[in-house]
């Protein structure tokens, strides 16, 4: 079963406006974390943001925040003020505390344009 | 801090022949994960080390594949023989040890491109 979804096509955002990635997930387990990567064209992965299930907070790193709603099971990245260096692909992974594996959804296509 | 390393960044071989993917892990970190991405499949878990000791290789594709530990300080993912079908990123990953929810991030390493004619 797919453990984390991400249906988006890709988007176009403009230059300096805000872009929400969206990202549900499938856990029984109480305890795991939500991992944002990016991946530019270059194709390094980039780590960016994480969430605890515990957290009551949002998590927030710079200009990269994440919408975390655990009864809906969603953990959406919001970018604000993107810069044309944020073109690239966005990951949404999981992993539960009781399965060392990371599981990573297919993936959100971002272009920023000027 | 150097980041995690591997080695080579691009390797292009024929069929048949044999493949070593090397990876040097981030220092102090206790876990080594191998990931293959590749189009059809995404980003896939082979392998992955604790303290050197491999821990789950469920996702390894099948025999031709290997993964080796010696020491914390390296690992090499062995494919012999090669198949086109081969063909995809190739990442390494390591992370230290961490008791919060989900565990520690992850750091990748800028992958290896495998061409398999």
């Amino acid at each position: 079963a797919q453990k984390i979804t991400q249906t988006q096509p890709g988007m176009f955002v403009q230059e300096k406006e805000a872009v929400t990635l969206d990202c549900t997930y499938d856990t029984s387990d109480p305890s795991y974390g939500l991992f944002w990567y990016k991946q530019p064209s270059s194709g390094e992965m980039i780590f960016l943001i994480y969430q605890g299930s515990y957290d009551q907070q949002n998590a927030t790193e710079g200009r990269y925040s994440l919408n975390f709603q655990k009864a809906r099971k969603s953990a959406n990245l919001v970018i604000s003020a993107s810069q044309l260096g944020d073109s690239a692909m966005y990951f949404c992974a999981m992993r539960e505390n009781g399965n060392n594996r990371l599981a990573f959804g297919k993936g959100n296509q971002v272009v920023v344009i000027p | 801090d150097a980041g995690v390393i591997q080695s080579p960044r691009h390797e292009v071989t024929e069929m048949g022949q044999e493949v070593t993917l090397r990876c040097k892990p981030i220092s102090g970190h206790d876990y080594l994960f191998w990931y293959r991405q590749t189009m059809m499949r995404g980003l896939e878990l082979l392998i992955y080390f604790n303290n050197n000791v491999p821990i789950d290789d469920s996702g390894m594709p099948e025999d031709r594949f290997s993964a080796k530990m010696p020491n914390a300080s390296f690992s090499t993912l062995k494919i012999q023989p090669s198949e086109p079908r081969d063909s995809a990123v190739y990442f390494c990953a390591s992370s230290p040890y961490s008791d919060r929810a989900g565990g520690e991030t992850q750091y990748f390493g800028p992958g290896t491109r495998l061409l398999v004619l």
